[in-house]
């Protein structure tokens, strides 16, 4: 079974500053991707960015990049240039060869201050 | 392209009522999955399918009840509602394969009295 502990339940952050999400990850299988998503007030279910498990390269999508670091079973979202519209939950997933569906961790709420 | 349709968006219940949310995709992905998040919660699988024919139980299946029987479509059943099952719920379907991202329906807020 795979497992997402998200340690941060909520954060600030200044408009136009960056942040750090964090996330780690427990699984047995060698095959795995990490997932983040973002989830307004409006509560859709957004997907930002994907990781790999055997990607060499750390993933970058815009403003979003996925600060991967296997050995520490770590996958941290950073957001750089934050907005106001970046105010929302956030959600760090794992999905396994072995597993049908992704495992969710508990989120991050987090929040722009103007 | 409508992706994953969840009816209805909103629910209310009485405790032992039973109901249908009903959950259709047009992307002919094999998985699909229904999960709840809970008020300030992150989301749990209920149950899930790799296929026509096949489902699984999830985390926390018990009350619910699921079938599969065209690749479309994934409704969740209510067997007998209870205030505890108040929550959101999502449907989500992908294709197969571990770096697969799932898409989701635009849940359905029920509410058990």
């Amino acid at each position: 079974a795979q497992k997402i502990t998200q340690t941060q339940p909520g954060m600030f952050v200044q408009e136009k500053e960056a942040v750090t999400l964090d996330c780690t990850y427990d699984t047995s299988d060698p095959s795995y991707g990490l997932f983040w998503y973002k989830q307004p007030s409006s509560g859709e279910m957004i997907f930002l960015i994907y990781q790999g498990s055997y990607d060499q390269q750390n993933a970058t999508e815009g403003r979003y990049s996925l600060n991967f670091q296997k050995a520490r079973k770590s996958a941290n979202l950073v957001i750089s240039a934050s907005q106001l519209g970046d105010s929302a939950m956030y959600f760090c997933a794992i999905g396994t060869n072995a597993g049908n569906m992704l495992t969710f961790g508990g989120g991050t709420r987090l929040m722009v201050k103007p | 392209n409508a992706g994953v349709t969840q009816t209805p968006k909103f629910q209310v219940l009485k405790t032992g009522q039973s109901m249908t949310l009903q959950c259709a995709q047009d992307m002919n992905h094999e998985y699909m999955s229904w999960y709840r998040q809970d008020p300030g919660m992150g989301l749990r699988l209920i149950h899930y399918s790799v296929g026509a024919g096949i489902t699984d139980q999830g985390e926390v299946p018990n009350g619910y009840n699921v079938s599969r029987s065209t690749t479309e479509d994934f409704p969740l059943r209510l067997l007998s509602a209870a205030p505890s099952q108040t929550s959101v719920y999502f449907c989500a379907s992908r294709p197969g394969g571990s770096n697969e991202k799932l898409f989701f329906g635009s849940g359905t807020q029920l509410s058990v009295l």
